[in-house]
């Protein structure tokens, strides 16, 4: 089946900018997703980005999308401690099924 | 209003106990989710209702029964659970399907 794959921990600096990637195995993939989910908490949708655009920014947010690769990122700008949390890339395109990728935990150090 | 709102936050049950969890929305979406989470892991899912009716229903046991009683409201009715099924429980709304899905707080339920 199709699938989501993401590195497991990212550990930054505050200050410094966070990148998590993900990769997905549907080349058809159409609508993209990041959440973010702290502890004890749902899950928040931060951005998403279409399969048309290759970039998208939103305030300290960044997406950029590498089709031929099947590669998505978000970059966030000068993380902060309040960024600590688990971020999920989702592949939203299969209808109702969304397919979450394992989960990048990301620490920021003061 | 962009909230799903659920609840129990917290609920603690013995596996001979019957329960139920309840999900709200009102942002005029025609599809809702049950997800459950255990802990470092990615929501996995188990009921879509699409227009009220159940659309999908991923080989949940029995044990967990759905019900969507008019477009706003999810119930999730819970009988002799096991203490495996401990987990974070989220409910989701969505527009339709294929658009961006917007999840509640989620219930942490714990099986006695």
């Amino acid at each position: 089946g199709e699938d989501v794959e993401q590195s497991l921990f990212l550990s930054v600096r505050e200050g410094d900018s966070s990148v998590i990637n993900c990769t997905y195995t549907d080349s058809s993939s159409t609508y993209l997703y990041w959440y973010k989910q702290e502890p004890g908490a749902g899950l928040q949708l931060l951005t998403y980005i279409f399969s048309n655009m290759d970039m998208k920014q939103d305030q300290r947010l960044t997406v950029l999308l590498n089709k031929k690769d099947k590669h998505l990122s978000l970059r966030i700008a000068d993380t902060q401690t309040g960024d600590s949390a688990i971020y999920f890339c989702a592949d939203g395109s299969g209808g109702f099924k969304t397919i979450f990728g394992a989960g990048t935990r990301l620490f920021v150090k003061a | 209003d962009t909230e799903v709102t659920q609840t129990p936050k917290h609920l603690v049950m013995g596996m001979t106990n019957k329960k139920s969890l309840k999900c709200e929305q009102h942002m005029g979406h025609r599809a809702m989710y049950w997800y459950k989470q255990k802990a470092k892991k990615p929501p996995e899912l188990m009921f879509v209702y699409s227009y009220e009716k159940l659309s999908i229903n991923e080989s949940v046991p029995s044990r967990f029964s759905p019900e969507c009683p008019n477009s706003s409201l999810l119930n999730l009715h819970l009988h002799a659970l096991q203490p495996e099924d401990s987990a974070l429980y989220l409910c989701a709304s969505s527009p339709t399907s294929n658009t961006e899905a917007f999840f509640g707080q989620g219930t942490r339920l714990t099986v006695v």
